[in-house]
């Protein structure tokens, strides 16, 4: 079954420091990943995709197929990173995505 | 231009209705999916139309529906509303249903069955 996972519902960080949220996903063949990010009050929207190996914000995502993880990374975290994150997965057909729960970061300062 | 826009953003249903509602994609995009949000489920995939056709259906009861019209917008439609149907209706665009092409969303539409 097609499966997005995020273990952490809150990370609480301090502003400057390393930040990662972590997705893993279940799906067999070639996974297409994608990151959406909701800050307050605004709309759901697309921070990364893994097929861009973008870095998007000061954020990347790398794939891991062994460990079939697509975890978020940024080395200092500021403020205005707080925000609810998805991880996402592309269904087999169509643009239709499967979302994890969503990952609230939460940076102070 | 303009973003994906839905209508509208509050509804107020009791239980046993039926409610319809409506989503414009962003212009040139002939591709939208709609999502439920709740608090325990996250999102999740309704449906998808592409070209005035259901593409993909999601894990719901036959009680939710939906279409699309040739102008590319869509409208959802639950009947028979029951509590759990409570919920943010996310719609979004796309360019075409290929999986490269970035969903945009709308702002939603909150149902709140009473």
């Amino acid at each position: 079954a097609q499966r997005v996972t995020q273990p952490e519902k809150l990370l609480s960080v301090f502003k400057g420091a390393p930040v990662e949220l972590k997705c893993n996903y279940s799906y067999s063949g070639s996974p297409e990943l994608f990151w959406y990010v909701q800050y307050s009050r605004q709309r759901l929207q697309l921070l990364l995709r893994h097929i861009s190996r973008e870095s998007i914000k000061g954020f990347t995502a790398d794939l891991n197929k062994g460990e079939t993880s697509f975890h978020l990374k940024k080395p200092f975290a500021q403020e205005e990173d707080s925000a609810m994150y998805y991880c996402a997965l592309k269904r087999q057909a169509g643009t239709a995505l499967i979302f994890g729960k969503g990952t609230t970061l939460s940076v102070s300062s | 231009k303009a973003g994906v826009t839905q209508t509208p953003r509050y509804l107020i249903k009791t239980r046993g209705q039926q409610v319809t509602l409506s989503c414009s994609p962003i212009s040139g995009h002939r591709s939208v999916s709609w999502y439920q949000q709740t608090p325990g489920q996250g999102l999740q995939f309704l449906f998808e139309y592409f070209s005035e056709t259901q593409r993909n259906k999601g894990n719901f009861p036959g009680r939710f529906s939906g279409r699309q019209f040739s102008n590319s917008r869509s409208e959802m439609n639950v009947s028979t509303l029951e509590l759990g149907d409570s919920a943010l209706y996310l719609c979004a665009s796309s360019l075409e249903p290929s999986g490269s092409n970035e969903q945009f969303f709308g702002p939603g539409t909150r149902l709140t069955v009473l």
